[in-house]
């Protein structure tokens, strides 16, 4: 066990909804990271928050956003949802930007 | 950019015995970390072993270690006597210090250990 808690483990929807995926980093940790592995694309960064800060976007599409709160807990938001979402979504956290990240169990998306 | 590759999709191990996997990145930062992870079948990401570009001694967590190349931009992952458990699909990343934060993955290998 990682110490970094996501909720839901398992989400399925239906294309053009709008889904909320939750993170709970690790206590003490300060930056929480989103990844999204696909079959076809791999494990592909998304976006960065260090200490309720976005630092750094990476393949994030539009129709999606995040956020990281006072309590340092983190949500990505997807909307819009089509078939090609479907996703494995991993969150991970670290103590800082440059310290080793540990990730959590991942929710698994799938879109219908 | 910086990029990972892991060449080998598939390897397979006879139980209690040694594999080496593979992995080559490309970079031009000096400073950067490097880092092996293990996905078995329940998926979860876990940290097998760091390697910070800095140190000349290759990192060694208990039957795991590397070998860093630096100069030839390898950093291949050893198991020894390897284990049923072992059995997963494994990323080779990189940290750069330019990055701010982002971990770049390799495709992934996937391990078989046969009994």
């Amino acid at each position: 066990d990682s110490g970094v808690t996501q909720t839901p483990k398992h989400l399925i929807t239906a294309t053009g909804q709008r889904v909320t995926l939750r993170c709970s980093p690790r206590s003490g940790d300060l930056s929480v990271y989103w990844y999204q592995q696909s079959l076809d694309q791999g494990l592909q960064f998304l976006i960065q928050y260090y200490n309720g800060e976005e630092r750094a976007k990476g393949n994030i599409l539009e129709r999606f956003s995040a956020q990281q709160f006072p309590d340092l807990h983190s949500e990505l938001n997807l909307s819009s949802l089509e078939l090609g979402d479907s996703a494995l979504y991993f969150c991970a956290s670290s103590v800082d930007w440059q310290e080793t990240q540990y990730f959590g169990p991942g929710t698994r998306l799938l879109v219908l | 950019a910086q990029t990972v590759t892991q060449s080998q999709p598939e390897m397979s191990v006879q139980e209690a015995e040694t594999v080496t996997l593979s992995c080559t990145y490309d970079t031009s930062e000096s400073d950067y970390y490097l880092f092996w992870y293990k996905q078995p079948p329940s998926r979860q990401m876990i940290l097998v072993i760091r390697q910070e570009a800095y140190k000349q001694q290759n990192a060694t967590e208990n039957r795991f270690s590397v070998n860093f190349q630096k100069a030839a931009k390898s950093f291949s992952l050893k198991i020894s006597d390897s284990q049923l458990g072992d059995a997963a699909m494994y990323f080779c990343a990189y940290w750069g210090s330019s990055n701010t934060g982002k971990l770049i993955f390799g495709q992934g290998t996937t391990l078989q250990v046969k009994p």
